[in-house]
Order: structure tokens, then C-alpha cells, then sequence
């Protein structure tokens, strides 16, 4: 099946950095989803985007809904340790089922 | 919260051997998931369900079956285990937003 182009692939950075990945795709989606996935453990929903344009905050987790809904990015401020994983973009266009499409994932590494 | 459990943790199984991973979630979901996860691959879908005895397959059906008996129960069959069915397989649930269980690490020896 298809899936969404994203970047970086991985990311190695000093603690107290801003992070910024991004995810494209040619098609179009009526939902953005940014999920967070530890070592040996399932994807964990960080931020779910459900308007063209929309920006929605988490904490220090800032993401947004592309104005033309074919991509979105996830933005982590001022990174703690504990941020290290694997960050997984899905678009989900509304049909039976409700279907993710998956982002390869960017593998975040933080410095201490 | 959402809740969605898996059976196991960890499998180990023989090549050959029928496998059951059960997955249940406890929020009324009409949609569940089946994946598997692999280095370099991402997630890839096995099969899905959208109501009860309704199964659709996913991008990767070939080698499993599955059964939805109850709402929230989803199970994942591998009749015949194979070794290239190593990997992290993870269930999820949803109505409009997917949520994940915590994954089944198998291996097939």
C-alpha cells in the first residue's frame, strides 16, 4: 500500500533543541495523525489534526494541517530525553473502516 | 482512556504451529486493525474489520486469517507458522481516531 513520504528519517540531537519533522503525500486526507512509538511498545496518539490549515498544540508538541491536506509537520520544543522514539505521521481519508496511511517514521535520538 | 490490550507480550513459537493473537478493546469501537511491523517496512496491514463477522483484508493477508465473533475482540490466526512471520504485530481500534495496543513481539523458530 502506499505510503507518505517522511522526513527526516532520523534525527540526532542535543537536549533542550527544538525538533521539526515533516510528512507529504499526493494524496489528499481529511485527517492528520502524529503518533509517538517507545521501544517494544505500540504507537501512542500524540496530536490529531482535523481541519485544513488547523495548528494544534500538546504541551511543547506543535503540529499542523497542511492548508492544501496533503501534508502536515509535528514540531517538539526545547527536547527532553524522554522524547526519543519513533514519531509516525498517518493520514486517514474517511471510507469504510476509517484506513491509516503510515509515514515510514522518524527516529528521534536525544542527547544529554 | 482507550484501551486496547494484547494476549502476549512475547511468542515463541515452531514453524508450523497454529497461532492465535487475541486483541480487545474496551471502548465500543466499531473498527479494528491487525499490523505487523518490520525494520524498514513500517506498518503494513494484515486485515480489518468494521463490524462484527465482517473482515476486509489489508495489504498483507496472504498466511493469516482472522476473526471477529464480539465487538470487542478481534483475533489474528496464522494457521501454518513460518519463520518470515517474525515480527512486532499490533492491533488498533477505532471510530474515527485509531488507537494502538501495546503489541505482540513473535518469533517463529
Amino acid at each position: 500500500g502506499q505510503q507518505l513520504n517522511q522526513s527526516p528519517q532520523s534525527m540526532f540531537i542535543q537536549e533542550g533543541e527544538d525538533v521539526s519533522m515533516n510528512c507529504t503525500s499526493s494524496s489528499i486526507f481529511n485527517t492528520w495523525l502524529w503518533y509517538k512509538q517507545d521501544p517494544g511498545e505500540g504507537p501512542v496518539l500524540l496530536i490529531a489534526l482535523y481541519k485544513a490549515g488547523e495548528l494544534t498544540s500538546n504541551g511543547r508538541l506543535t503540529a499542523q494541517f497542511g492548508i492544501t491536506r496533503k501534508d502536515s509537520f509535528l514540531n517538539i520544543s526545547a527536547s527532553i530525553p524522554s522524547d526519543v522514539g519513533i514519531y509516525f505521521c498517518a493520514g486517514q481519508f474517511y471510507n469504510a473502516g476509517n484506513m491509516l496511511t503510515f509515514g515510514g517514521g522518524t527516529r528521534l535520538m536525544v542527547k544529554p | 482512556d482507550v484501551k486496547v490490550t494484547q494476549s502476549s507480550r512475547y511468542l515463541v513459537k515452531r514453524t508450523g504451529e497454529k497461532v492465535f493473537l487475541e486483541c480487545v478493546q474496551d471502548m465500543d469501537h466499531e473498527n479494528m486493525f491487525w499490523y505487523r511491523q518490520d525494520p524498514g517496512l513500517g506498518l503494513r496491514l494484515i486485515y480489518f474489520s468494521y463490524d462484527v463477522k465482517m473482515k476486509e483484508k489489508g495489504d498483507i493477508p496472504e498466511g493469516y486469517s482472522v476473526s471477529r465473533e464480539k465487538k470487542e475482540r478481534f483475533s489474528l490466526i496464522l494457521e501454518s507458522a513460518s519463520t518470515n512471520q517474525t515480527s512486532m504485530y499490533l492491533c488498533a481500534s477505532s471510530e474515527e481516531t485509531q488507537y494502538f495496543g501495546p503489541g505482540t513481539r513473535l518469533l517463529v523458530l
